[in-house]
């Protein structure tokens, strides 16, 4: 298995302009998570879903953000309008039974 | 409501010392529990787990956790620490709500001195 897929690895945008994050988790693990992370507010989780289903979007920071799971195999996040204080790392984890695994994440600076 | 505590924002070793990371949880009942190690730029990798069973777990690159119920506790030791374990450590509890969710402490980034 290739493990966690996300892209892109970088992303870099100016301000207003819409980001899409993609993730493909492993083959086989039920829940998908999406994480931010950065130095000030270490690793949030925003959203996750279970056998495709939101579950809980608590930690999504505003309606700017949005994500979606169509099927097993892929998930997006989705940030219109981009601002610059959205610049994070974004990981994607999929996991089984609670064990979780990350992709490299996506680094998103915005302008 | 449930929470992941890792105490130590950071901590300073020297290369061979033993070590100790500590992690408390807040969960009305035994989750499973996990320990990530993140180098910089990467991503986190899964150190390693708790479902059930032996309360003492062992992990990858020399690293084992102890479970001890009674005190919420989950930490992690390494018995000699080596210059290329500096990095940022994640624990992290496995919850049941309706679907697994993992919730993640704040992490201990450990430096190694000569």
């Amino acid at each position: 298995d290739a493990g966690v897929i996300q892209s892109p690895r970088h992303e870099v945008t100016e301000m207003g302009q819409e980001v899409t994050l993609r993730c493909k988790p492993i083959s086989g693990h039920n829940s998908l998570f999406w994480y931010r992370q950065t130095m000030m507010r270490g690793l949030e989780l925003l959203i996750y879903f279970n056998n495709n289903v939101p579950i809980d979007d608590s930690g999504m920071p505003e309606d700017r953000f949005s994500a979606k799971m169509p099927n097993a195999s892929f998930s997006t996040l989705k940030i219109q309008p981009s601002e610059p204080r959205d610049s994070a790392v974004y990981f994607c984890a999929s996991s089984l039974m609670g064990l979780a695994v990350f992709g490299p994440g996506t680094r998103l600076t915005v302008t | 409501a449930q929470s992941v505590t890792q105490p130590d924002i950071h901590i300073t070793v020297s290369e061979g010392a033993s070590l100790e990371l500590r992690c408390n949880y807040s969960y009305g009942a035994t989750p499973y529990l996990f320990w990530y190690v993140q180098s910089p730029g990467q991503g986190l990798q899964l150190l390693l787990k708790y479902f059930s069973g032996d309360t003492l777990v062992q992990g990858i690159k020399g690293f084992e956790a102890e479970f001890k119920r009674s005190q919420s506790s989950f930490n992690l030791r390494k018995p000699s620490v080596h210059w290329s374990d500096a990095a940022e450590y994640f624990c992290a509890v496995g919850l049941n709500t309706g679907g697994f969710k993992t919730i993640f402490g704040a992490g201990t980034r450990l430096f190694v001195k000569a």
